[in-house]
């Protein structure tokens, strides 16, 4: 079966750095996204590799290791409105994208 | 502003009536998705349709149905609403490749009583 893991919930401190992990095991893979979604909202982009290696976009980056399974999403110079839940997403054989549950960051002053 | 709309905002439904959430694209998105989100579970894929005129069943299709007349609409219709069909609801569309990455509507928060 196809499966997508990141913990449950983390917390860090404003101004702290947070690294946010996801694993997966899929049919096929065709890229892995990272969404940012606050309470009652829609998720957004945040991120998309699917080469191996780190991307930079401002205070986020995303790595990614095929071999591995594994990516991870960095958050640095963390801010209040960095609050919300991260979402590890990954495209599938089919191009259909499979979600993990996702990991809710909280960040405290 | 580009965009799916999606409506209505919210709805509380008795048990046993029907109702259809709508969801209307104009990026000329080739796909489109349904989710319910529930906590702890994360998003759910209910249909999906890849061109108009034709759907396919996610992971969670009983109770509900789809349509795709043309591309720019995909509607969802629960036909008897139950407790359990009680969450929150997102239409997304991406191109037909999905490597752009998924746009999401803001979503219908659903009460089934």
């Amino acid at each position: 079966g196809q499966n997508i893991d990141q913990p449950t919930e983390m917390t860090a401190t404003e101004g702290a750095i947070v690294q946010i992990n996801c694993t997966y095991q899929t049919s096929g893979f065709n890229g892995l996204f990272w969404y940012q979604q606050h309470a009652g909202e829609a998720p957004t982009f945040l991120s998309y590799n699917v080469l191996d290696g780190l991307e930079e976009k401002g205070r986020f980056s995303s790595f990614l290791s095929r071999s591995k399974g594994y990516s991870y999403l960095l958050l640095k110079e963390l801010q209040m409105k960095d609050s919300a839940s991260y979402l590890c997403a990954v495209l599938d054989s089919n191009y259909q994208l499979i979600w993990g549950a996702g990991t809710k960051l909280i960040i405290k002053p | 502003t580009a965009g799916i709309t999606q409506a209505p905002t919210s709805q509380i439904l008795a048990a046993g009536r029907s109702m259809t959430l709508r969801c209307t694209q104009d990026m000329r998105h080739n796909a489109m998705y349904w989710y319910r989100q529930d906590l702890g579970l994360g998003l759910r894929l209910i249909h999906y349709s890849n061109t108009a005129g034709t759907t396919g069943k996610g992971e969670v299709p009983d109770g509900y149905s789809v349509s795709r007349a043309n591309t720019d609409d995909f509607p969802l219709t629960l036909a008897s609403a139950v407790p359990s069909q009680t969450s929150v609801y997102f239409c997304a569309s991406s191109d037909l490749s999905g490597v752009h990455g998924y746009t999401f509507g803001s979503g219908t928060r659903l009460t089934v009583v």
